[in-house]
């Protein structure tokens, strides 16, 4: 069975372009997820979906960020305008539920540069 | 409050030996769940074993194995006749049935020397 698959793998953009990063969970799962890694700050969770539907964003950092999840198969984050700070690795996860326990896999992350 | 503690931030060590990496865990919700994740130097997050509060048996999966203790609130992981590919950074993790959500170690960095 695949994986979580995300895209790209690396991006490299200008402060102020829009940036928009791409997942498909694993399928079966309900759950999706979406992180931030910095060396900083270690992983945070940005925001998580169920069924597609949004359920906790509080993890977004500002306006400038945004998700969709338009299908199960399916989400992206986006990121207008861009800024250095945004530098960092962003994993996509699921799991079969969203129960405590459940296991979240991740996907490669795309290493996101904003110069 | 819940946390997760790695302690040792790198660790290394020469092929072959031995090598702990430690976990120590707080919460007070009787029921939780531990995780280990390994990330490469490629990046990705390897899932590796979860292990949920009622069940203390020690387990073993061909070289590595983990150690549960309620007793020091601890989780640790052993690596038997470490390899060169066994250098990543480790996590261990944290939920419980109050918090859904990964409460993250810092993460050790082991690093195995040919």
């Amino acid at each position: 069975d695949a994986g979580v698959i995300q895209s790209p793998r690396h991006e490299v953009t200008e402060m102020g372009q829009e940036v928009t990063l791409r997942c498909k969970p694993i399928s079966g799962h309900d759950y999706l997820f979406w992180y931030r890694q910095t060396m900083m700050r270690g992983l945070e969770l940005l925001i998580y979906f169920n069924n597609n539907v949004p359920i906790d964003d509080s993890g977004m950092p500002e306006d400038r960020f945004s998700a969709k999840m338009p299908n199960a198969s399916f989400s992206t984050l986006k990121i207008q305008p861009s800024e250095p700070r945004d530098s960092a690795v962003y994993f996509c996860a699921s799991s079969r539920t969203g129960e405590s326990g459940e296991t979240q896999y991740f996907g490669p992350g795309t290493r996101l540069l904003v110069l | 409050a819940q946390k997760v503690t790695q302690a040792q931030t790198e660790i290394s060590v020469v092929e072959k030996e031995d090598v702990t990496l430690d976990c120590v865990y707080e919460t007070r919700d009787t029921t939780y769940y531990l995780f280990w994740y390994k990330q490469p130097p490629s990046g990705e997050l390897v899932f590796l074993i979860r292990r949920n509060s009622f069940d203390e048996q020690n387990e073993i999966s061909g070289r590595y194995s983990w150690n549960f203790q309620k007793s020091t609130s601890s989780f640790n992981f052993t690596i038997t006749a470490s390899q060169v590919v066994d250098s990543a950074v480790y996590f261990c993790a944290l939920t419980t049935d109050s918090n859904y959500q990964l409460i993250w170690g810092a993460g050790t960095k082991l690093i195995i020397k040919p």
